[in-house]
């Protein structure tokens, strides 16, 4: 079946302009995660979605970073007014259900480039 | 310091050979789970434990609670095993993972 999608796969944008980053998980899936994959660094935790419950943003590294979901599904991750140290890699990730032992599906990301 | 660290950084292993990554965090978790990124970038989920042993084909994670440790052991490696391996600690509260900065595993034929 489909896995993880995210869309665009790679971003360049200029400083200050607002970009979205969408990601479609597993159909059925109930949790969904952002993160980011900088340049020579580890994997950093942005937020988790689960089902109708409010996300757990602790992971947002400021208030420039948001995300939605809209109808348990498609994920939007949205930077405003975008600074250079925001290139990186964003990942997307889903579970069946939520619990600390459950599998995520990783999609592929997006490369943004912001110049 | 980072909450959870990796050794080694860089690893290159001879085709066959027996290979051990480590792991140690230092905060609680309520689960450690191995991870697996390919040159391409794709990320795939190879563990995921709270205690003991997995085994999965040539790849055995283990973890001691007690000591804040696990490993990621490869039996019999082979080229296609390059890649770089992550290991991510889940926080007992709340949603966040800690990671580690991987491991960089290359096996020459």
């Amino acid at each position: 079946g489909a896995g993880v999608s995210q869309s665009p796969s790679n971003k360049v944008t200029e400083k200050g302009k607002d970009v979205e980053l969408r990601c479609d998980p597993i159909s059925g899936h109930t949790a969904l995660y952002w993160y980011r994959q900088s340049l020579g660094q580890g994997l950093e935790f942005l937020i988790y979605f689960q089902g109708n419950s409010a996300p757990d943003k602790s992971g947002l590294p400021s208030d420039r970073f948001s995300a939605e979901r809209t109808g348990g599904s498609v994920s939007t991750l949205t930077i405003q007014r975008t600074q250079q140290e925001d290139s990186a890699v964003y990942l997307c990730a889903s579970s069946p259900q939520t619990g600390a032992l459950k599998t995520q599906y990783f999609g592929p990301g997006t490369r943004l480039l912001v110049l | 310091k980072n909450e959870v660290e990796q050794s080694p950084q860089n690893l290159t292993a001879q085709e066959g050979e027996f290979i051990t990554i480590n792991c140690s965090y230092s905060v609680g978790i309520s689960a450690l789970h191995w991870l697996q990124q390919h040159p391409g970038g794709g990320i795939v989920s190879l563990f995921m434990l709270s205690s003991g042993k997995k085994k999965h084909g040539r790849l055995i994670a283990t973890i001691n609670i007690q000591e804040k440790h696990s490993s990621l052991h490869i039996t019999a490696s082979h080229p296609r095993d390059s890649a770089v391996y992550i290991c991510a600690a889940k926080g007992l509260t709340g949603n966040q993972f800690y990671f580690g900065t991987g491991t960089s595993l290359t096996v020459i034929p």
